[in-house]
């Protein structure tokens, strides 16, 4: 079983929409991190969190460390959101991140 | 800044090829690491490093060498390529590690092709 697991695979939405992109963890964690990745290009970190709730724009990220699972959610989608989400965890001693496998975003306008 | 840069961008390699992924930070950061990501699969670390001089296996560290001389630069050496290895590579930086909570900055990626 994976230790990050993210919910849905794929993801369709159309422009204006709300968008909720889940991660849930089987593992102890010190925090965990939303990465965004667009076609061909690099992983840009979107936010980290280890409590509560964090919010940059049009994106909100939420953890709950007791049920171990974060959301992110996209108020107002707009094309230029399709991308890549990955989620990441924490562990060990020397930061060692274990990455999900990323939810595929398409808005369509 | 530059921040963390990759070199090359793309590769092509054949089957017993040697050859080295370069990744440099100008952000004096400790912590770098490498990764790859293949399809359906989350990202997977290679190796670390902790500081100049200190490296250590990741996940998926077989095949892989790497070095650590300077805080700046971190290569990823493939000794003998195999198919298994065609991937995209992405290095990544942070301030610190030792399980602090800091981001992670990432490099453009190299995709590499292994015939």
């Amino acid at each position: 079983k994976n230790e990050v697991e993210q919910s849905p695979q794929n993801l369709t939405a159309q422009e204006g929409e709300f968008i909720t992109i889940n991660c849930s963890y089987s593992v102890g964690i010190s925090a965990l991190h939303w990465l965004q990745q667009h076609p061909g290009g690099g992983i840009v970190s979107l936010f980290m969190l280890s409590s509560g709730k964090k919010k940059h724009g049009r994106l909100i990220a939420t953890i709950n460390i007791q049920e171990k699972h974060s959301s992110l959610h996209i108020t107002a989608s707009h094309p230029r959101d399709s991308a890549v989400y990955i989620c990441a965890v924490y562990t060990g001693a020397n930061s060692k991140l274990t990455f999900g496998k990323g939810i595929t975003l398409s808005v369509r306008p | 800044n530059a921040g963390v840069t990759q070199t090359p961008k793309f590769q092509v390699l054949k089957t017993g090829q040697s050859m080295t992924l370069q990744c440099a930070q100008d952000m004096n950061h400790e912590y770098m690491s490498w990764y790859r990501q293949d399809p359906g699969m989350g990202l997977r670390l290679i190796h670390y490093s902790v500081g100049a001089g200190i490296t250590d296996q990741g996940e998926v560290p077989n095949g892989y060498n790497v070095s650590r001389s300077t805080t700046e630069d971190f290569p990823l050496r493939l000794l003998s390529a195999a198919p298994s290895q065609t991937s995209v590579y992405f290095c990544a930086s942070s301030y610190s590690g030792g399980g602090a909570f800091t981001e992670q900055f990432f490099g453009p990626g190299t995709r590499l092709t292994v015939l």
